[in-house]
């Protein structure tokens, strides 16, 4: 296990509601970062969260939000869900942001919108 | 846009066998290139990973083949085992961060 720690594990949601998913990274990582996984295919890169601030953005709509809390874990929220939404969101910590540092990947949440 | 292409889809190969997956890129400032294993239900995890500066790393039974100039990259898993059944990613992200782009992966089934 890579104590990487993601709540909860499957979500049933209507369009229009929230989400929002948690994320506990792993002991001594400062940086966490959020992927979503559509069904059979790979993850694709949110964002990333480096010492509670934002450390680069991918191609997600604002509705896409999050926070880093000072112990390091971390939220993904999402507004106004679509049925596109539905997927598996991975959370990843890391001990730092240089590029060949390791991220281990939490076991994700399933989200499922109806 | 699809920064990392991946091939094939799926595999199959029989217990022992070599089994190849291919990986193709496009932006030349990508600086780091891991492969990761995904079983049902659980994330991905790193297996191996190469920079563009070696042509070639070998941690077991996995090696990484990488050519810069034709801007590929690949797997080989020899001797391959039923527990390697699995989905492969392959990745790349720039030398500015962690911020990985993820290929589409590839379902491979190991035969006993």
């Amino acid at each position: 296990e890579t104590g990487v720690t993601q709540s909860p594990t499957h979500l049933i949601k209507t369009r229009g509601q929230q989400v929002t998913l948690r994320c506990s990274s792993q002991s001594g990582h400062n940086t966490v970062s959020w992927y979503q996984q559509a069904l059979g295919q790979g993850p694709q890169f949110i964002f990333q969260y480096y010492r509670e601030e934002e450390n680069g953005r991918g191609n997600f709509p604002p509705r896409f939000s999050g926070l880093q809390f000072p112990n390091y874990s971390s939220e993904l929220n999402v507004n106004a869900l679509e049925l596109d939404d539905s997927a598996l969101y991975l959370c990843a910590s890391s001990p730092g942001t240089r590029a060949n540092t390791e991220a281990f990947f939490g076991q994700g949440t399933r989200l499922t919108v109806v | 846009q699809q920064q990392v292409k991946q091939s094939p889809q799926s595999l199959i190969v029989q217990k022992g066998g070599i089994s190849i997956i291919n990986c193709a890129y496009e932006n030349t400032a990508f600086d780091y290139f891991p492969w990761y294993q995904q079983f049902p239900g659980k994330g991905p995890a790193l297996l191996i990973a190469i920079r563009p500066d070696v042509s070639e790393k070998k941690e077991g039974r996995f090696t990484i083949s990488f050519n810069k100039s034709a801007k590929q990259f690949s797997l080989h898993i020899m001797d391959s085992q039923p527990g390697d059944s699995a989905t492969y990613f392959c990745a790349a992200s720039f030398n500015t961060g962690n911020q990985f782009y993820f290929g589409t992966g590839t379902s491979l089934t190991v035969i006993p």
